[in-house]
């Protein structure tokens, strides 16, 4: 059973750049959470889609963007990078019919903007 | 808004002995639930355990437990007869759950960073 899955492992971009990271969530599962973790800090969270809608928001600019497809799997698009979008993005799945659980998380994708 | 505090920024303990990484959350809701999770340097997050604010018991896990004081809103992590592999970052998480659904974000801590030494 595949867990989490994400693309690329890692990415370079410049400035002003704009940049698609894919997650594909452990089977069985319908929702998916994006986080953001900077260096030697805690994930924050930017979003999370349940039935390819946006059903929560964190407090990042509208330059962040997602998308959920009918397979349940999603992409994270940042438009207009900027050096502090460094970071490591985590995406989440879990389930929707489930009430507490945890959320399964995938290895993440290394974004360095220079 | 929740807040989650992890005031050890690193700690070591000896192989063999026991741990307790501490967390303190704020909330003002009645219904969330609490996380450890693990990430070692490779970057991913894997899950630890998990305490309910309703759960009467404080949960276990092989050899973390986690010590739940909901009136002092603390929920510790302790880890028994540590391993080398055990060296990692470790972040306190809570997510509170809107009208009873499952679908709350997760609020993490600034993390602590654990050393085992041989």
């Amino acid at each position: 059973d595949a867990g989490v899955t994400q693309s690329p492992t890692h990415l370079i971009k410049t400035r002003g750049q704009q940049v698609t990271l894919r997650c594909s969530p452990k089977s069985g599962h319908d929702t998916v959470s994006w986080y953001q973790q900077a260096l030697g800090q805690g994930p924050q969270f930017i979003f999370q889609y349940y039935e390819e809608e946006e059903r929560q928001r964190g407090n990042f600019p509208d330059r962040f963007s997602g998308h959920q497809f009918p397979n349940y799997s999603s992409e994270l698009n940042v438009n207009a990078l900027l050096l502090g979008d460094s970071a490591l993005y985590l995406c989440a799945s879990s389930s929707g019919l489930t009430n507490h659980n945890e959320q399964f998380f995938g290895p993440g994708t290394r974004l360095t903007v220079l | 808004a929740q807040k989650i505090t992890q005031t050890q920024p690193g700690m070591f303990v000896q192989e063999k002995e026991a741990v307790t990484l501490d967390c303190t959350y704020d909330t003002s809701d009645q219904s969330y639930g609490l996380f450890w999770y693990k990430q070692p340097s490779s970057g991913e997050m894997i899950f630890l355990i998990y305490q309910g604010s309703y759960d009467e018991q404080n949960a276990t896990e092989g050899r973390y437990s986690l010590n739940f004081q909901k009136a002092r809103k603390s929920a510790n992590l302790v880890i028994s007869a540590s391993q080398l592999g055990d060296s990692a970052m470790y972040f306190c998480a809570m997510r509170v759950v809107p009208g009873g659904t499952s679908y709350g974000k997760l609020t993490f801590g600034q993390g602590t960073i654990l050393t085992v030494h041989p």
